[in-house]
């Protein structure tokens, strides 16, 4: 079974602060993606990496940055956590490069900044 | 068991036929339901939103919900091309403090 593990459920910050959230999986996949989930948004992609050390810009990467160093982590970086930051974020990855392969999701990290 | 079960596919149907996407799912606290479609490189985007039991329909897109069964479903009638997506479904508690996915089920339609 593949299984996506977020270094925290819940997580709270305060505005400035820099946050790193991370994600990790165990089953050798090319994709690793994170999203940010609000209500009434849906399910928005901030950033997604198809191999190591490379990385591409999701639908609102704006205050965010990632770091993928080695093929089973994916972090996401918050610079200067701000409140309209405070969401719910899950990490997921996927099998085969360059497709919309089945995603497999983390629990989420659900942050907020104050 | 897995939170929540959905057939990866691939699923190839013609264009105009009516697909059937399905989740199955084990914890009864669920009360809103949805269903994604992304494409290829994309976000997801949410195409419908229920709550409870009961049906819902937007244009060529209706979702179902059967709390009994444990069971949702998307139908999309007279499929176009531009339907081929993976579809995700997904589901939370009333406090929003869970929020499990399906894996997807990538649809395609042939023209």
């Amino acid at each position: 079974d593949v299984k996506v593990t977020q270094s925290s459920r819940y997580l709270v910050k305060r505005t400035g602060e820099k946050v790193f959230l991370e994600c990790v999986q165990d089953m050798d996949h090319e994709n690793m993606f994170w999203y940010r989930q609000d209500p009434g948004l849906g399910l928005r992609l901030i950033y997604f990496s198809y191999d190591v050390k490379m990385k591409e810009k999701g639908d609102i990467p704006e205050g965010y940055s990632v770091s993928r160093e080695k093929k089973e982590r994916f972090s996401l970086i918050l610079e200067s956590a701000s409140t309209n930051q405070t969401s719910m974020y899950l990490c997921a990855s996927s099998l085969d490069s360059g497709s919309t392969d089945t995603q497999y999701f983390g629990p989420g990290t659900r942050l907020t900044v104050l | 068991q897995k939170e929540v079960e959905q057939d990866p596919g691939p699923l190839s149907v013609p264009e105009g036929a009516i697909v059937s996407l399905n989740c199955t799912y084990s914890n009864s606290a669920f009360q809103y339901f949805m269903w994604y479609r992304q494409y290829s490189r994309k976000g997801p985007e949410l195409l419908m939103y229920t709550y409870s039991s009961g049906n819902k329909e937007d244009g060529r897109f209706t979702a179902q919900v059967d709390k009994s069964s444990k069971y949702i479903s998307l139908f999309i009638r007279d499929s176009q091309p531009s339907d081929s997506a993976t579809y995700l479904c997904a589901m939370t508690d009333n406090y929003g403090q869970n929020f499990v996915f399906g894996p997807g089920t990538r649809l395609s339609v042939l023209p």
